[in-house]
């Protein structure tokens, strides 16, 4: 099955600057890549998705990169806030299972953990 | 509009026990998943259900189960509880338009405590 690695696992960094954080995952037929993030004492939430047929997608300070050669994906979050701090999911997955079709299952990374210092 | 209900929030139960969680998902969704998340293994998919019928199911022993309502409203199962169940348990709808809409929409999620 699939597999997702997540880099780094806690990130720390000073309001104004850009946090990067990294996927890789292990199944080529991962088609759908979105990013989740987290607040205490709620459920993730999607901040920002990508497909397997565009190698970036951008929403306001939120970023999003793709490489299917290399089978990894990374979050870019510039001009960080106090607010922006939380614990961010990637994950992977197919459109399509045995059996038929399924969008509910997603392979989650281990999470980061980011920090913004004002 | 009202977003994923999760009850009871939270629950504290002893080993050998059993617990019924509830999840009644955004009104017009009819997929709905359930995850555990613990600090150790993370987010991990249980299973999930649409229109009453469960689509695919995770890495989890029999002991855990579901099921989905005509409503949509789902519940899932955890009999003999052991101290490892303890996590929160997250449940998620998705208004899934083929090839369009694919977000998942999460609860507050489920706190277990097993003593």
């Amino acid at each position: 099955g699939e597999n997702v690695e997540q880099h780094p696992s806690t990130l720390s960094v000073q309001e104004g600057d850009s946090a990067v954080i990294k996927c890789t995952y292990s199944d080529s037929a991962s088609n759908y890549f979105p990013w989740y993030k987290q607040e205490l004492g709620k459920g993730p939430q999607l901040i920002i998705d990508i497909r397997s047929n565009v190698g970036e997608k951008k929403d306001q300070r939120i970023a999003v990169t793709l490489n299917k050669t290399a089978k990894h994906f990374s979050l870019h979050i510039t001009e960080t806030q106090p607010e922006d701090s939380a614990v961010y999911f990637c994950a992977a997955s197919p459109v399509f299972y045995a059996g038929g079709t399924s969008y509910g299952k997603l392979t989650f990374g281990q999470g980061t953990i980011l920090t913004v210092h004002p | 509009k009202a977003g994923v209900t999760q009850t009871p929030r939270y629950l504290i139960k002893t080993r050998g026990q059993q617990v019924t969680l509830s999840c009644s998902p955004i009104s017009g969704h009819r997929s709905v998943s359930w995850y555990q998340q613990t600090p150790g293994q993370g987010l991990q998919f249980l299973f999930e259900y649409f229109s009453e019928t469960q689509r695919n199911k995770g890495n989890f022993p029999g002991r855990f189960s579901g099921r989905q309502f005509s409503n949509s409203r789902s519940e899932m199962n955890v009999s003999t509880l052991e101290l490892g169940d303890s996590a929160l348990y997250l449940c998620a709808s998705s208004l899934e338009r083929v090839l369009i809409d694919r977000e998942l929409f999460f609860g507050e999620g489920s706190r277990l405590t097993v003593l």
